[in-house]
């Protein structure tokens, strides 16, 4: 799987859009971008992922640039529950369960009051 | 999303036992699961591929021996930590794929072992 690289850690105001940023410039034609959180003491949560179109859901935005090298996960109003690790992941896809998830450092965000 | 759950929740016991630790997907079926461990202040590393009906794989490092994994059915899956010793306490948790392939997490299990 290729490797990603993120900012270690980012503040952001509440109620503010939060861009947390992502580069995977080894990605393959046929890997994923997967974006997961983990707040303090829980297991990592689902957020979205995205082959090369941009993707939305009600938790957020997942926009990745036309060369898919890199990509920008975005939480449009962000709260203080929102503070936590951000983990991008890029894995091959596709319906083949056998692909496990391989996590980096991540992006810790804080979101202040 | 899809549901995984971990019991216990959290764990307390001597050196020298064993601790059995319980992965369900409530609401689909896996036939693989991961199992992770996570040290404080660390990201998740995967310790072993679950998978249903047939023997666990291991990451390097990990003792298959002391970290014994049964995949019972399609929704269970159990880690036993075997002979547990003060440097084994960790966060472990597991997740199980969809049939869409994404990968959902439980909530995590604290082993602390005295």
């Amino acid at each position: 799987d290729a490797k990603t690289t993120q900012p270690p850690s980012m503040d952001c105001a509440e109620g503010r859009a939060a861009n947390l940023p992502c580069n995977h410039s080894t990605i393959s034609g046929n890997e994923y971008v997967y974006w997961y959180r983990q707040i303090h003491s829980q297991g990592p949560q689902y957020i979205i992922h995205g082959l090369k179109n941009n993707e939305t859901n009600e938790m957020a935005s997942l926009i990745i640039t036309e060369d898919r090298k890199s990509s920008t996960l975005i939480l449009p109003h962000a709260t203080l529950r929102d503070t936590a690790v951000y983990y991008c992941i890029v894995r091959v896809g596709g319906g083949n369960a056998g692909n496990m998830l391989t996590f980096g450092g991540g992006t810790r965000l804080m979101v202040k009051p | 999303g899809a549901v995984v759950s971990q019991h216990p929740s959290w764990v307390i016991c001597k050196s020298g036992t064993s601790v059995k630790i319980e992965c369900r997907s409530l609401d689909f079926q896996a036939t693989t699961m991961f199992w992770y461990r996570q040290f404080p202040k660390q990201s998740l590393m995967l310790m072993a591929t679950s998978n249903e009906g047939s023997k666990a794989t291991y990451e390097q490092g990990v003792e298959k021996d002391k970290f014994l994994i049964n995949h019972a059915s399609l929704t269970l899956s159990t880690l036993t930590v075997t002979s547990a010793h003060p440097e084994d306490s960790s966060f472990y948790i597991c997740s199980a794929p969809t049939r869409a392939d994404t990968q959902y997490f439980g909530p995590g299990t604290r082993l602390t072992v005295l």
